[in-house]
């Protein structure tokens, strides 16, 4: 099993350009989540799919980010435009929809906005 | 009062020590918990689950109390590769994890 797989790794932009971030979830899986990492904040939950749909996007900080989830095997999370303040490491992981059942994460992508 | 609270360290022990990490969790509702394990610029991987009897796994033993809302993790005869960051998380009704800031600990030869 490859794990849950993010791209791109790294990401250096400037600000007011539109980041996009890419994850594939574990086959199987029916649960996908983006968080986002700070030394400040912490790993904080942006948005959760539960079978492709959204179920929770209360952790969005603004409308300048969006989350879609086209395909079990496939989701996005895109900034536009993108701030300073957005530098973070983005993680993407994925679990099998059961409570009590562990998340498996991505190994993140670290973006830098100057 | 943030949902889940720990003590950010760092904590440094020697090669051998035995090292307590304490979580507390706001969310009575919560049913699930965990301990995650995070290297330097890695992801978080699953350490260990948490039961409410406790639960041992080789050198690392997990408690709940829910009646405090506290949970804790006890490492054992440390070692080197122990050195990391450790994560509470917390789960409630939902499948969405809350994940405390976590626990640095260094082991030092």
């Amino acid at each position: 099993d490859a794990g849950v797989i993010q791209s791109p790794r790294h990401e250096v932009t400037e600000m007011g350009q539109e980041v996009t971030l890419r994850c594939k979830p574990i086959s199987g899986h029916n649960s996908l989540f983006w968080y986002r990492q700070t030394m400040m904040r912490g790993l904080e939950l942006l948005i959760y799919f539960n079978n492709n749909v959204p179920i929770d996007d209360s952790g969005m900080p603004e409308d300048r980010f969006s989350a879609k989830m086209p395909n079990a095997s496939f989701s996005t999370l895109k900034i536009q435009p993108s701030e300073p303040r957005d530098s973070a490491v983005y993680f993407c992981a994925s679990g099998t929809g059961q409570g009590g059942s562990p998340l498996h994460f991505g190994n993140g992508t670290r973006l830098t906005v100057t | 009062r943030k949902e889940v609270e720990q003590d950010p360290g760092p904590f440094n022990v020697p090669e051998g020590a035995t090292v307590a990490f304490n979580c507390t969790y706001s969310n009575s509702a919560s049913q699930s918990f965990f301990w995650y394990r995070q290297d330097c610029r890695k992801e978080p991987k699953l350490l260990m689950s948490v039961y409410s009897s406790g639960n041992e796994d080789g050198r690392f033993t997990a408690q709940l109390n829910r009646a405090s809302q506290y949970i804790s993790l006890l490492i054992r005869d440390s070692k080197l590769s122990d050195s990391a960051t450790y994560l509470c998380v917390v789960q409630g009704g939902s499948e969405k994890l809350v994940f405390g800031k976590g626990t640095k600990l260094t082991v030092n030869p």
